[in-house]
């Protein structure tokens, strides 16, 4: 159980472009669900944490109107990449919180290259 | 705020050999929770093991175990039987519910493990 899954796994967009990244929780409701940000051999970077039927709140240096998260419903977050640049290039990584377990679950991730 | 420190980026071990990865942590709660996430090359992030800060027992799951050292802030992984499988990033982190369920990561150790 607890499994979060990603779509895309992998994607090339033009920069300038916008970048849609769902993250969906498939057995369990997740009220809430954060977004991470990591580079090669580096540490998961919190993004935002986004809580069902409310506005994300974000990380001190991440840039909201770049990064637009949607969480509509319990099961589903999308992280939108707006106006891609090569320097959003990186993995990013959502997972799903079961308050009862004290416990985050992590989604596969999404590679995101910008030309 | 809270800090998770691991002080060594690179380790390796022979297989069948145990090894101890180190992590350390500042807080001044009292009640909290203490995780060691896998990393392996495809990226996606595993629980290993966690631990409840109000229960002394050290947590143990299969061939890993930990060593909660609470007064020391010190947070140990230790596999044992170390098999190719164990070859990934290992990541240490720290969560307060009541600072919204955030998981505060260490820097991670890439642990090698060779035949």
């Amino acid at each position: 159980g607890a499994v979060v899954s990603q779509h895309p796994s992998r994607v090339i967009c033009k920069s300038g472009t916008s970048v849609k990244i769902e993250c969906r929780s498939l057995d369990f409701q997740a009220t809430t669900m954060f977004w991470y940000r990591q580079f090669p051999k580096q540490s998961l970077m919190l993004m935002a944490t986004s809580n069902e039927g409310s506005k994300a709140t974000y990380e001190q240096g991440v840039e909201k109107d770049k990064f637009l998260i949607n969480h509509a419903s319990l099961t589903l977050s999308t992280l939108t990449v707006t106006s891609a640049h090569p320097e959003d290039s990186s993995f990013y990584i959502c997972s799903g919180y079961i308050g009862g377990l004290n416990e985050q679950f992590f989604g596969p991730g999404t590679r995101l290259t910008v030309l | 705020a809270q800090t998770v420190t691991q002080s060594q980026p690179e380790m390796s071990v022979q297989e069948a050999e145990t090894v101890t990865l180190s992590c350390t942590y500042d807080t001044s709660e009292s009640n909290y929770y203490l995780f060691w996430y896998k990393q392996p090359p495809s990226r996606q992030m595993i629980l290993v093991i966690r631990q409840e800060a109000y229960k002394q027992q050290n947590a143990t799951e299969n061939r890993f175990s930990v060593n909660f050292q609470k007064a020391a802030k010190s947070f140990s992984l230790k596999i044992s039987d170390s098999q190719l499988g164990d070859t990934a990033m290992y990541f240490c982190a720290f969560m307060k519910p009541e600072y919204g369920n955030k998981l505060v990561f260490g820097a991670g150790t890439i642990l090698r493990v060779k035949s």
